[in-house]
């Protein structure tokens, strides 16, 4: 099975730059998305990592380390309309559906002014 | 880019009653399409997975004759919630996807509530 943990909540100035931290425990790992999610929208993606290293897309960085079973999501210069959840997904390749997602429970941010 | 859509973006019905949601995929063809559910301030939980023309598999715990799910063609899968109870109020969402290792595409999603 999958074991994905993320904080829960996290707060942050705006103009600041925050890490969320997700560590999961997979079987067959075959990919770590990283979406975010506006209360009552659907999630939408930011970042996908299949290799070890950092993925820069502009004020938005994810990192994985598939040894440790662990990735971050990095916000930079924040503004308030990052506040949001951001989930983390793990794909197992052992799973019945190869492009099946697993997701954690979620981090919800909050910038502050 | 992908856009899914979802319909409708809220229902409100009775229990005992069914509700049918619908997910289309507009400008590609979606061979697989993924249904889940969120409760309040908690993520997303895989319900099933369909594959075009074929029978959906469900997760453990996920009952089959209660959520109805058809994928009769490559643009379109519908989830049936047969007769609704109030604990099956939730955020329903689906994605959708090209093939088998490429990226899943969200809906915008489908509110739920059962009186």
């Amino acid at each position: 099975g999958q074991n994905i943990d993320q904080p829960t909540e996290m707060t942050a100035t705006e103009g600041a730059i925050v890490q969320i931290n997700c560590t999961y425990q997979t079987s067959g790992f075959n990919g770590l998305f990283w979406y975010q999610q506006h209360a009552g929208e659907a999630p939408t993606f930011l970042s996908y990592n299949v290799l070890d290293g950092l993925e820069e897309k502009g004020r938005f960085s994810s990192f994985l380390s598939r040894s440790k079973g662990y990735s971050y999501l990095l916000l930079k210069e924040l503004q308030m309309k990052d506040s949001a959840s951001y989930l983390c997904a793990v794909r197992d390749r052992e799973q019945t559906g190869a492009n099946n997602l697993f997701f954690g429970t979620g981090t919800r941010l909050t910038v502050i002014p | 880019g992908a856009v899914v859509s979802q319909h409708p973006s809220w229902v409100i019905c009775k229990s005992g009653t069914s509700v049918k949601i619908e997910c289309r995929s507009l400008d590609f063809q979606a061979t697989t399409m993924f249904w889940y559910r969120q409760f309040p301030k908690q993520s997303l939980m895989l319900m099933a997975t369909s594959n075009e023309g074929s029978k959906a598999t469900y997760e453990q715990g996920v009952e089959k004759d209660k959520f109805l799910i058809n994928h009769a063609s490559l643009t379109l899968s519908t989830l049936t919630v047969t007769s609704a109870h109030p604990e099956d109020s939730s955020f329903y969402i689906c994605s959708a996807s090209s093939g088998e290792g490429l990226e899943q595409y969200f809906g915008p999603g489908t509110r739920l509530t059962v009186t």
